[in-house]
C-alpha cells in the first residue's frame, strides 16, 4: 500500500536558523496534506497541494509539490520559538482504503 | 462550534478491559476517522466512514470496533484491551470524501494506558 517517507526525523536548530523537512511517497499522489502538532497537542492542518509543481507560502513558511507528485517539502525561514513541534506530510492512502497515509513526522527543536 | 470533541482526555485500563472512545462534531462533516499516535510511528488510521451507517477498516483495525448511526458521533470501542493498545488517540473529520481530501480537524486527543 502506499507509504509516505519523511525526513528527517528530528531536527535541532538555533533560532533564526531556516529548517526544511521532505516527503517522499511511493506511488503519485493526487495531493498531499502538511500538518503541525505542538507538543501535546493534536494535529493542526496547515496546507494542502494539489498541481504538479505547485510552490504555496505562508508568512515564512514555504510549500512545493515535485513535478512527479511524488515528493513534498516544506522549509521555514528564519525559525522563530513558536515553530516548535512535529511537522507531518500526509497523502491519500489508496489502494481502495478512503483516508490519509502519514508520514512519521519531523519533530523541530529550536535552541535559543 | 465546538469543532471535534472527544472523551475522556485520559484513561487506564486493565487488561481484558473493554471501553468506548467518544468523538463528536457539529460542522456537519461526513468523513469522520480515527487514527492511533504512538513514539516514531506517526499517526495511523484505524477505521473511518464516510457517512452515517458506513463505516471501513484503515491499516490497523485489529481489536477496534466502530460504528456510526449519526453524521455527529464516530465511537471507538476496545473490545478487549491489550498493552499494545496503549496510545494516544485522534479523532478526525472532513467535510469531503473522494481522492482529494480537505482539511482534516483534529479532536484533542485521548490518552489511553493498558496495564
Amino acid at each position: 500500500g502506499q507509504q509516505v517517507m519523511q525526513i528527517p526525523q528530528y531536527q535541532h536548530v538555533q533560532e533564526g536558523e531556516d529548517f526544511t523537512t521532505y516527503c517522499n511517497s511511493s506511488t503519485t499522489l493526487s495531493n498531499i496534506q502538511w500538518y503541525k502538532q505542538r507538543p501535546g497537542g493534536h494535529p493542526v492542518f496547515l496546507i494542502q497541494l494539489v498541481k504538479s509543481g505547485e510552490v504555496k507560502k505562508q508568512k515564512r513558511l514555504t510549500f512545493q509539490f515535485g513535478e512527479a507528485k511524488k515528493n513534498s517539502s516544506l522549509h521555514i525561514t528564519a525559525t522563530q520559538t513558536t515553530d516548535v513541534g512535529t511537522y507531518f506530510c500526509a497523502g491519500p492512502s489508496g489502494g481502495g482504503a478512503d483516508g490519509l497515509t502519514f508520514g512519521k513526522g519531523t519533530h523541530l527543536i529550536i535552541q535559543p | 462550534n465546538a469543532g471535534v470533541t472527544q472523551t475522556p482526555k485520559f484513561q487506564v485500563l486493565k487488561t481484558g478491559q473493554s471501553m468506548t472512545l467518544q468523538c463528536a462534531q457539529d460542522m456537519n462533516h461526513e468523513y469522520m476517522s480515527w487514527y492511533r499516535q504512538d513514539p516514531g510511528m506517526g499517526l495511523r488510521l484505524i477505521h473511518y466512514s464516510v457517512g452515517a451507517g458506513i463505516t471501513d477498516q484503515g491499516e490497523v483495525p485489529n481489536g477496534y470496533n466502530v460504528s456510526r448511526s449519526t453524521t455527529e458521533d464516530f465511537p471507538l470501542r476496545l473490545l478487549s484491551a491489550a498493552p499494545s493498545q496503549t496510545s494516544v488517540y485522534f479523532c478526525a473529520s472532513s467535510y469531503s470524501t473522494g481522492v482529494i481530501f480537505n482539511e482534516q480537524f483534529f479532536g484533542p486527543g485521548t490518552r489511553l494506558t493498558v496495564l
